[in-house]
């Protein structure tokens, strides 16, 4: 079976600290992971995937993941955090089903980020 | 590029009331999803359609629940007799339906039944 397991629900970081956002998930198959990022009142948004070629994945402002197959994890990190990070994470995985694909969710992490 | 829109941004009704949720794709997009996320709950899956077909509708809810994308351009999505537990809020996003292919989301429609 396929799942996605965010390990924190909420974390806190004082601005100008690293952030790191744990993400492990369960695969048959070589997954396609994805991280996103939700505001408040908007939509998800694409922060960064990985797609089997590098494992060291860097997205948009700022943030990177790495996939560690040994550890079946997928991990989000950002050396220094902005107040404007404050919002929700999602770890997606993607993988083949008969006739398409499945998308899974993770379950969210809230980051705060305090002054 | 226009991103996905979706309206209304939000809706309340009373229980027994139809709402229908519009959703317009990214241009070309042929892949259109569903999802919604009860307040706590995580994102769940609701139905996937390529073009006009739906490929995917396990998610569906129930029978009170309808969805649509005639012509294989924009959706919607019915939910006909509201109740209370299908308050939420409900998201859509296209794709060009690759697995490795990013969702693009829409701002989403808070659904509240009262």
């Amino acid at each position: 079976a396929q799942s996605v397991t965010q390990l924190d629900s909420h974390v806190s970081v004082s601005e100008g600290t690293p952030v790191l956002l744990r993400c492990n998930y369960s695969s048959s198959y070589s997954p396609s992971l994805f991280w996103y990022v939700q505001h408040p009142n908007k939509g998800l948004q694409l922060l960064l995937k990985y797609t089997s070629a590098a494992t060291l994945v860097k997205g948009i402002n700022g943030f990177e993941a790495e996939f560690k197959k040994s550890e079946t994890s997928f991990h989000l990190t950002k050396p220094s955090a902005h107040m404007s990070d404050a919002a929700e994470y999602f770890c997606v995985v993607t993988r083949p089903r008969t006739g398409g694909f499945k998308t899974i969710f993770g379950a969210g992490t809230r980051l705060f980020v305090k002054a | 590029e226009a991103g996905v829109t979706q309206f209304p941004s939000h809706s309340v009704i009373e229980k027994g009331q139809t709402v229908t949720l519009r959703c317009d794709p990214i241009s070309g997009h042929d892949n259109l999803y569903w999802y919604r996320r009860v307040m706590g709950k995580e994102i769940k899956f609701l139905l996937h359609f390529v073009k006009e077909s739906k490929q995917d509708e396990s998610g569906m809810p129930n029978n009170r629940f309808l969805a649509e994308r005639t012509g294989g351009t924009y959706s919607t999505l019915k939910v006909q007799p509201a109740e209370l537990e299908d308050s939420g809020v409900y998201f859509c996003a296209s794709s060009q339906g690759l697995i490795n292919s990013p969702l693009h989301f829409g701002n989403g429609t808070r659904l509240t039944v009262t």
